[in-house]
């Protein structure tokens, strides 16, 4: 079946540590992107990526870090710049050129930090 | 600044009991407003797309309806696996905005 996959599924890090989230889609998807979900809020774009070897900043970008050197994988940093990293993160993708296309998610990664 | 706001935050239902939930949005330029479905622990799974105003989408106890400035998730006889957050999100040219989500629990 096609979907994204993101792993682990639980992560726990120390203050201080970079961590890396992985996101790999078998969807043939040029797009993806990186959310952040907290209580309360509605989904926030860290990153997102159009094609292979380019991406951009979302709207809270600050201590994060992505790499797009495959189609299928758009894996995301969370740096100790981040001054609050606890979030469940989610990665989505869509294909372009399809007007208004909806996104399709992985099942998250839960991080916390401590 | 484009802004969606969704109420109520919560929302707890008897089985059989018909609701609806709201999505009131302000953006310049829309150009789809979506509805997902997200279960504790996973990923948001899409619903409908409503591209324009009296535009209507059903799938089975759901159906969703536009207006200008808002969308109503009306569910029908809710049973119990109905239970999940919403979430409605907006596109404009440049970006797609969500909403915090309701939170649908449906008791037997």
């Amino acid at each position: 079946d096609g979907g994204i996959t993101q792993s682990p599924k639980y992560l726990f890090r120390k203050e201080g540590q970079n961590v890396t989230l992985s996101c790999e889609q078998n969807l043939n998807h040029d797009a993806m992107y990186w959310y952040r979900q907290d209580p309360g809020q509605g989904l926030r774009l860290i990153y997102y990526s159009q094609i292979v070897n380019d991406f951009q900043k979302g709207d809270i970008a600050e201590g994060y870090s992505v790499s797009r050197e495959k189609k299928e994988s758009f894996p995301l940093t969370v740096t100790s710049a981040q001054k609050n990293p606890t979030a469940f993160y989610l990665c989505a993708s869509r294909p372009n050129g399809i007007l208004n296309s909806p996104l399709h998610f992985g099942n998250g990664t839960r991080l916390t930090v401590t | 600044e484009d802004q969606v706001t969704q109420s109520p935050e919560a929302l707890r239902l008897q089985e059989g009991e018909s609701s609806s939930l709201n999505c009131s949005y302000t953006v310049s330029g829309l150009r789809g407003l979506f509805w997902y479905r997200q279960d504790p622990g996973k990923g948001p799974e899409f619903l409908f797309t409503l591209y324009s105003a009296g535009e209507e989408k059903e799938k089975e106890r759901l159906k969703a309806t536009l207006t200008k400035k808002e969308s109503f998730l009306h569910i029908t006889a809710p049973k119990p696996e109905d239970s999940a957050t919403y979430l409605c999100a907006v596109r404009n040219d440049y970006k797609l905005s969500f909403g915090a989500g309701t939170t649908v629990t449906v008791r037997a």
